[in-house]
């Protein structure tokens, strides 16, 4: 199995631009969440998918941040406008379905100028 | 709402050494458990969890963890650490009234000397 993929693994954009994350689960997982990763935060669950519906989106920081996971597949986390303080690695993970493993995708480094 | 506290923020130790890192939860009710390693530049990885049965857990690489319920702490352990070993270590909790979502743990990195 390739694992969790994503892409682009490094962004850089400048601010106000508009930024899309992709994320592919591993095939079979039901579950998927998004996080992100700072020195100063730790890492953060954003936003949480059971079977392709949000479930959780309490981490979502603010309006610029949404996430979609039109199908099993595949999910995206966009940000628009993006800000500085936006940078940081996000992460992908999923699993068969809470509370089982989490599988983690490499990450994606966003940097916003 | 459940947290997961690690105490020891960075922790430098030498080959051979032995390592053990603190992880203490609050919550009162079931839980399950887990640590996870990140090494430098790379995604998180588990090393070892805890649903059920015997509170001390076998992991990879040596790796070992025991859960003591009457202290709501699940304490990595490795009785002799290699250089390979430097990484960022996560502790992580699931619990049923957080819909057993993973909460993790603020991180301790271990740098491993030569």
């Amino acid at each position: 199995d390739a694992g969790v993929i994503q892409s682009p693994r490094h962004e850089v954009t400048e601010m106000g631009q508009e930024v899309t994350l992709r994320c592919k689960p591993i095939s079979g997982h039901n579950s998927l969440f998004w996080y992100r990763q700072t020195m100063m935060r730790g890492l953060e669950l954003l936003i949480y998918f059971n079977n392709n519906v949000p479930i959780d989106d309490s981490g979502m920081p603010e309006d610029r941040f949404s996430a979609k996971m039109p199908n099993a597949s595949f999910s995206t986390l966009k940000i628009q406008p993006s800000e500085p303080r936006d940078s940081a690695v996000y992460f992908c993970a999923s699993s068969l379905r809470p509370p089982d493993t989490q599988y983690f995708g490499p990450g994606t480094r966003l940097t916003v100028l | 709402a459940q947290s997961v506290s690690q105490h020891n923020h960075h922790v430098i130790l030498s080959e051979a050494a032995s390592l053990e890192l603190g992880c203490n939860y609050s919550y009162g009710g079931t839980v399950n458990l887990f640590w996870y390693v990140q090494y430098p530049g790379q995604h998180l990885q588990l090393l070892l969890k805890y649903f059920s049965g015997d509170p001390l857990v076998k992991g990879i690489k040596g790796f070992e963890a025991e859960f003591i319920k009457s202290k709501f702490s699940f304490n990595l352990r490795k009785p002799s650490v290699q250089w390979s070993d430097t990484a960022e270590y996560f502790c992580a909790v699931a619990t049923h009234n957080a819909g057993n979502m993973l909460t993790f743990g603020g991180g301790t990195r271990l740098m491993v000397k030569p």
